[in-house]
């Protein structure tokens, strides 16, 4: 299966900054998703992106599919921001088309402080 | 709220014992996955289902098995329980079965065996 990389494995950040996460994958995916989770435990998607850069607010992802990268980039950082960051990559499980599995990777852990 | 309902949130059982973990997907979502977090492990694929139909099969131990009925909700059955089956379960899903899909989790079910 892939291999899902992220990096940096930890973060602090003062309240304010800016940062920048990458996620590198082993092998072609067919989809790639950022998920934040909270220090509650809930898994929220933030972007689906395969290829291309979106936007949401603060937040924004660029995902360049022929070089096998992801970056996540945070804007003006809050407190709420902290928490751990998930790149997963998407593809066909072993049993091929009409099955899915997501890899993540062991996460970015980001702490904001005020 | 991704719109993705697991029941219970906490339980606490004892080792040997079986529980069962309850999910709800999204409304018009026919696939469901299910996913284990523990801290040595990460987040780890065990098993998808579309329509009522096994699809994939990831890390799944024999003494855990799951199905999904025809209303579309699934169950994540766990059984002879060990101290290791302490984890974060995660259900998730998606509206069709292939990786073109963006996947969205529940809250999660936290499980602790004693």
């Amino acid at each position: 299966g892939i291999q899902v990389e992220q990096s940096p494995p930890d973060l602090i950040l003062q309240e304010g900054a800016n940062s920048t996460l990458r996620c590198n994958l082993s092998d072609s995916v067919n989809n790639l998703q950022w998920f934040h989770q909270n220090p509650w435990g809930q898994l929220i998607n933030l972007f689906y992106i395969p290829s291309g850069t979106k936007q949401n607010g603060r937040l924004s992802a660029t995902t360049v599919a022929t070089e096998r990268y992801s970056l996540l980039y945070i804007s003006s950082s809050q407190t709420t921001d902290s928490g751990v960051y998930f790149c997963a990559g998407g593809a066909p499980a072993y049993s091929g088309a009409g099955s899915y599995q997501l890899t993540f990777g062991k996460g970015t852990k980001l702490s904001v402080i005020p | 709220d991704s719109g993705v309902t697991q029941t219970p949130k906490h339980l606490i059982t004892a080792t040997g014992q079986r529980v069962t973990l309850r999910c709800s997907p999204r409304s018009g979502d026919l696939s469901v996955y299910w996913y284990q977090q523990s801290l040595d492990q990460g987040l780890q694929f065990l098993i998808q289902y579309y329509n009522g139909e096994e699809r994939a099969k990831g890390n799944i131990l024999e003494r855990f098995s799951a199905q999904q009925f025809p209303d579309l909700h699934s169950e994540l059955n766990l059984s002879s329980l060990e101290l290791g089956d302490s984890a974060l379960y995660f259900c998730a899903s998606s509206v069709g079965a292939a990786s073109g899909n963006t996947i969205y989790f529940g809250e999660g079910s936290w499980l602790t065996v004693v």
